[in-house]
């Protein structure tokens, strides 16, 4: 079975300032790892994966996360934040086995509030 | 633009009352599915379905169903056995592989009068 624990259920931080929201995985098999944005009453929005190569992933919009295999981890990261980070965000794994149905295992998620 | 609908965005429900929330997508993908999100909780999986005319339960199954007969449409059903249907919920759909992201709609928020 697997599961996520993402550490820390709120995070606020100054706008400009780096952030980190952690999240740590459990599984007993290869895996694929999944970052999700929320934003207020809408639907979740792929912001980066790992499926396989680089274990340093970044997005479009400055955020980056790091597998980190033997320490079970996928935390993400930003240099500098923005009013506009402000969101809920969700770790996501699952299985790299092919074959049959793989579960998305989400995290509890992690609330951004980023302050001017 | 390709993606997915669900409608209504919000919805009230009647003690003893089925609801039918509906899930739309023009992505061509093979698998959709259905969350629920509580404050705290994260995303539990309630069906899932790989393909057209087949679905499976997931994890919070109890007082709803399912159908698929179209492979873009994916409705679900709240029935009056859902004891606490207060809730978001949430459809998504993906390529029916296992490094293939889920897109999500923008959910129905469902409460009851």
């Amino acid at each position: 079975a697997q599961s996520v624990t993402q550490l820390d259920s709120q995070v606020p931080v100054f706008e400009e300032a780096p952030v980190e929201l952690r999240c740590n995985y459990s599984s007993s098999v290869s895996v694929y790892l999944f970052w999700y944005v929320q934003y207020p009453n809408q639907g979740l929005q792929l912001l980066l994966k790992y499926l396989s190569g680089s274990t340093l992933v970044k997005s479009i919009n400055g955020f980056e996360a790091e597998f980190n295999k033997s320490q079970t981890s996928f935390h993400l990261r930003k240099p500098s934040v923005h009013i506009s980070d402000t969101a809920e965000y969700f770790c996501a794994v699952t299985s790299a086995i092919s074959g049959g149905y793989n579960k998305l295992i989400f995290g509890a998620g992690t609330r951004l509030a980023v302050h001017p | 633009d390709g993606g997915i609908t669900q409608s209504p965005k919000y919805l009230f429900r009647k003690e003893g009352q089925n609801v039918t929330l509906s899930c739309e997508q023009n992505l061509n993908h093979d698998a959709m599915y259905w969350y629920r999100q509580d404050p705290g909780q994260g995303l539990r999986l309630i069906y899932y379905s790989q393909i057209v005319n087949d679905f499976q339960k997931g994890d919070i199954a109890e007082g709803y169903s399912v159908s698929r007969e179209k492979k873009e449409s994916f409705p679900l059903t709240v029935t009056s056995a859902q004891k606490n249907p207060t809730a978001f919920y949430l459809c998504a759909s993906s390529w029916d592989r296992e490094n293939q992201p889920q897109h999500f709609g923008d959910g129905t928020r469902l409460s009851i009068l």
